[in-house]
């Protein structure tokens, strides 16, 4: 096991409601990654935060955004969810913004309705 | 064009068959590159990195052609347990302060008794 921990396991909102999904980093680890996992797609990368600061974004819209915590455990929130928002939701942790090797977990699985 | 392309598969292949992955990625100034792999619905795992001189791991082989923009996996002697998802992962190098991963959308193996 990975030691990262992400919660709620599995999630079912309808189109319009908001939504947290948090995420636990490995012990040590200062920096989260969040990543989007549409079906039969690879991961597809949010955003970054290294230090409870944002440090770099992929291509999603301003209703996707986040927080890190000075624990250095995160939460990613969605606002006026869309149907395509259904997706597996992955975090990773590292230890620094450009460390190689990032720890995934096991990932919150959001139906939108 | 996606920045990593993979064949999707799915690859059917008899217990104890060689098998092997391509993938190409589009920005050549990319500087790290990895296979992954995911079982389903769990999250995915680093497998090996992968480097000019090659690397191997057991059964495992990949390879990186930086002139051809292009990485390989070869499986030898295919298990059951390896059927899962294999991903192509580029790290790209763009002069910015993260390490996002970007992950082609994955090959489907299926290891068959």
């Amino acid at each position: 096991e990975t030691g990262v921990t992400q919660s709620p396991t599995h999630l079912i909102k309808t189109r319009g409601q908001q939504v947290t999904l948090r995420c636990s980093s490995q012990s040590g680890h200062n920096t989260v990654s969040w990543y989007q996992q549409a079906l039969g797609q690879g991961p597809q990368f949010i955003f970054q935060y290294y230090r409870e600061e944002e440090n770099g974004r992929g291509n999603f819209p301003p209703r996707f955004s986040g927080l890190q915590f000075p624990n250095y455990s995160s939460e990613l929130n969605v606002n006026a969810l869309e149907l395509d928002d259904s997706a597996l939701y992955l975090c990773a942790s590292s230890l620094g913004q450009r460390s190689y090797e990032q720890y995934f977990g096991p990932g919150t699985r959001l139906t939108v309705t | 064009r996606k920045e990593v392309e993979q064949d999707p598969g799915p690859f059917n292949v008899p217990e104890g068959a060689t098998v092997a992955f391509n993938c190409t990625y589009s920005n050549s100034a990319s500087q790290s590159f990895f296979w992954y792999r995911q079982d389903c619905r769990k999250e995915p795992k680093l497998l090996m990195s992968v480097y000019s001189s090659g690397n191997e791991d057991g059964r495992f082989t990949a390879q990186l052609n930086r002139a051809s923009q292009y990485i390989s996996l070869l499986i030898r002697d295919s298990k059951l347990s390896d059927s899962a998802t294999y991903l192509c992962v580029v790290i790209p190098n763009y002069g910015g302060a993260t390490n996002k991963l970007i992950f082609g959308t994955g090959t489907l193996l299926a290891v068959q008794p």
